[in-house]
């Protein structure tokens, strides 16, 4: 059974830092791209920053470059988010996401943790 | 980069049908996926690809795609599907995930 369970959130003065962590199970951790998604209260979806199996590449959304950065080992079967310069505007609750690296199937997120929530206040 | 548009809300009466859709460039080149997602849960994906369906997704979900448009069907809604619904394609670059905004749906 795939199953990916985040950890490392909580509340966090605005300027600090969080580092997040996703354990991976029930799969070929180091065959899939990786994703990280995040859900401000109330509000919808936002695809934060993903992860080439190799760690080779790496994306991220505009509002997070140069602050946020994403990594993995594939040794511990885990997926990472490290948070600096924490924002309000980054308080969500925060998904790691496995992605299928196929046109045919259109590149669906088909497998998501349960989330961590992360506050970002004073 | 580029955007995805759904509905904000949209309604249907118990065992009717009723269709979700999502527009964006990006859906030219790139299939949709669907997600179902219920207060308080991770998403769920229930559609991918051009037409399929995860394992234990009921078959009253499909999906379908016409130039930059994309839909979700469902065909006899069920007082459990009332939920909010992402679609999400490619970025334009093909690098990165894109969602939409969401669509919540209530079944009546």
């Amino acid at each position: 059974e795939v199953q990916l369970v985040e950890s490392g959130g909580g509340l966090v003065q605005p300027g600090g830092s969080l580092r997040l962590s996703c354990a991976a199970s029930g799969f070929t951790f180091s065959s899939y791209w990786m994703s990280w998604v995040r859900q401000a209260p109330g509000k919808g979806l936002e695809w934060v920053a993903n992860i080439k199996q190799d760690g080779s590449e790496k994306y991220y959304v505009d509002s997070v470059k140069g602050r946020f950065t994403i990594s993995r080992d594939n040794a511990k079967n885990s997926l990472y988010l490290q948070m600096n310069s924490l924002r309000a505007e980054d308080t969500a609750v925060y998904y790691c996401a496995r992605e299928v690296y196929d046109f045919w199937s259109g590149y669906p997120l088909d497998y998501w943790g349960q989330g961590t929530l992360v506050t970002v206040s004073s | 980069s580029s955007e995805l548009t759904q509905d904000p809300a949209v309604s249907v009466a118990l065992g009717q049908t009723v269709r979700i859709t999502c527009q964006g460039d990006s859906l030219r080149s790139y299939y949709a996926s669907w997600y179902q997602q219920k207060p308080g849960q991770a998403p769920v994906l229930v559609i991918y690809g051009k037409n399929n369906r995860p394992s234990g997704i009921p078959d009253r979900f499909s999906g379908s795609s016409s130039g930059n448009t994309a839909s979700l069907t469902i065909t006899g809604a069920q007082a459990e599907d009332e939920a909010d619904y992402y679609c999400n394609s490619r970025d334009s670059s093909g690098n990165h995930p894109l969602f939409g905004g969401g669509t919540k749906l209530t079944v009546l």
